[in-house]
């Protein structure tokens, strides 16, 4: 039990598109989804949590009109990069919490490759 | 400065052997988190423990809250535990439910 998803694993895309992932808990709610950020040789930096019904509470320094979060349901929240730079290449970690003991789970992780 | 801190970043061992890797923070915690992270990114929650000591197989982790510091324990270390281990402390409080603030992670490599 507490199964979180991502789609996709990996992504490659032009400079300038957008791309969006999503996290999804295959069995258990999550009323609280948190998105990360980790560069090579780095640790999990948190972007932003999700919290359903509502807006997301971003950290200091991340761009909201550029990583769109949207928590539509109580078991899907995406990320959207939009209009996408090399920089933004990087490996972006959901995670849910919930389940029976209301712990944080983490999904697989997205690649983002931008060209 | 990084709120928790691992020591040591860098692990080699020989399969067998008894291994240790710690996390020191430096603000009162509602919980701390052990994290495994292998080579394909994926990350495993090993253990959340606020209190005492929890054991799984091979691993073992404590926390001394008077002390802010706590230890991951893996023993007969294995090649397949080659990953990185990550501590992250937990917020507890408010609006910050759930958010972690994460160690730099300790690269544990265990040779045959």
């Amino acid at each position: 039990g507490a199964v979180v998803s991502q789609h996709p694993s990996r992504v490659i895309c032009k400079s300038g598109t957008s791309v969006k992932i999503e996290c999804r808990s295959l069995d258990f709610q999550a009323t609280t989804m948190f998105w990360y950020r980790q560069f090579p040789k780095q640790s999990l930096m948190l972007m932003a949590t999700s919290n359903e019904g509502s807006k997301a509470t971003y950290e200091q320094g991340v761009e909201k009109d550029k990583f769109l979060i949207n928590h539509a349901s109580l078991t899907l929240s995406t990320l959207t990069v939009t209009s996408a730079h090399p920089e933004d290449s990087s490996f972006y970690i959901c995670s849910a919490v919930g389940g029976v003991r209301n712990e944080q789970y983490f999904g697989p992780g997205t690649r983002l490759t931008v060209t | 400065k990084n709120e928790v801190e691992q020591s040591p970043q860098n692990l080699t061992a020989q399969e067998g052997e008894f291994i240790t890797i710690n996390c020191s923070y430096s603000v009162g915690i509602s919980a701390l988190h052990w994290l495994q992270q292998h080579p394909g990114g994926g990350i495993v929650s090993l253990f959340m423990l606020s209190s005492g000591k929890k054991k799984h197989g091979r691993l073992i982790a404590t926390i001394n809250i008077q002390e802010k510091h706590s230890s991951l324990h893996i023993t007969a270390s294995h090649p397949r535990d080659s990953a990185v281990y990550i501590c992250a402390e937990l917020n507890a409080g408010g609006t910050s439910y759930g958010k972690l603030t994460f160690g730099q992670g300790t690269i544990l490599t265990v040779h045959p």
